[in-house]
């Protein structure tokens, strides 16, 4: 009941393209839903969040769409650009735990 | 990396030596945590801390151990390392609930 599943868990998108990707839960207690973006060699570091009080929440060509009573949430990146390739990660927070439980990830590459 | 300093950045050593890992912060956050990055698994929690001298563990703590005497120092031990230990160590950092500000990694290897 703690994991976040991350889909896929790798995509290749065209320059200019949409990348979607998705992320599913199972406790009801998170409230709080980072995504982290990782360049190689570095760190995470955090891109965009939503609570569920809302549906979507949009930073530049960053959109989350976060549906609770499917308990989903999705990151699109509209306009891929090769500068976005990197690893994105999902993650949860709340309930009882106090921590971030993160998704496996998903390496995306935009191609040229 | 948000005032987040991790050394040392790479290491290599062999099967039975004792290891210490190191992040230091500048930010004065309360919070400290110690993840393992490994492909396919994600990054998964080791130990965190939520004050000076206070720890718990996270899902992945067995052959770890940590200590945090001052606020700014959270110190990964691994005892007796094992090859299942390579990996990429993150520190991270939070004032906030649920916000991380995550430092360079360390990349580990045991052989």
């Amino acid at each position: 009941q703690q994991q976040v599943k991350q889909s896929p868990q790798s995509l290749i998108v065209q320059k200019g393209g949409i990348s979607i990707i998705n992320c599913a839960y199972e406790n009801t207690a998170f409230d709080y839903f980072p995504w982290y973006q990782q360049f190689p060699g570095k760190g995470p570091a955090l891109l965009i969040a939503i609570r569920p009080d809302v549906s979507e929440k949009k930073e530049g060509r960053f959109t989350i769409s976060f549906n609770k009573s499917a308990k989903q949430f999705s990151l699109h990146i509209m306009d891929s650009q090769p500068g976005d390739s990197a690893t994105y990660f999902c993650a949860a927070y709340g309930g009882a735990t106090n921590k971030l439980i993160f998704g496996t990830g998903t390496l995306l590459a935009v191609q040229p | 990396d948000a005032g987040i300093t991790q050394s040392p950045r790479h290491k290599v050593t062999e099967t039975g030596t004792p290891v210490t890992l190191r992040c230091h912060q500048t930010e004065n956050h309360r919070y400290m945590y110690w993840y393992r990055q490994d492909p396919g698994h994600g990054l998964r929690l080791i130990h965190y801390s939520y004050g000076v001298k206070d720890t718990d563990k996270g899902e992945v703590s067995d052959g770890y151990s940590v200590s945090r005497s001052k606020t700014e120092d959270f110190l990964l031990t691994l005892e007796s390392a094992t090859s299942s230990q390579t990996s990429v160590y993150f520190c991270a950092i939070s004032a906030q609930e649920g916000i991380q500000y995550f430092g360079a990694g360390t990349r580990l290897s045991v052989l």
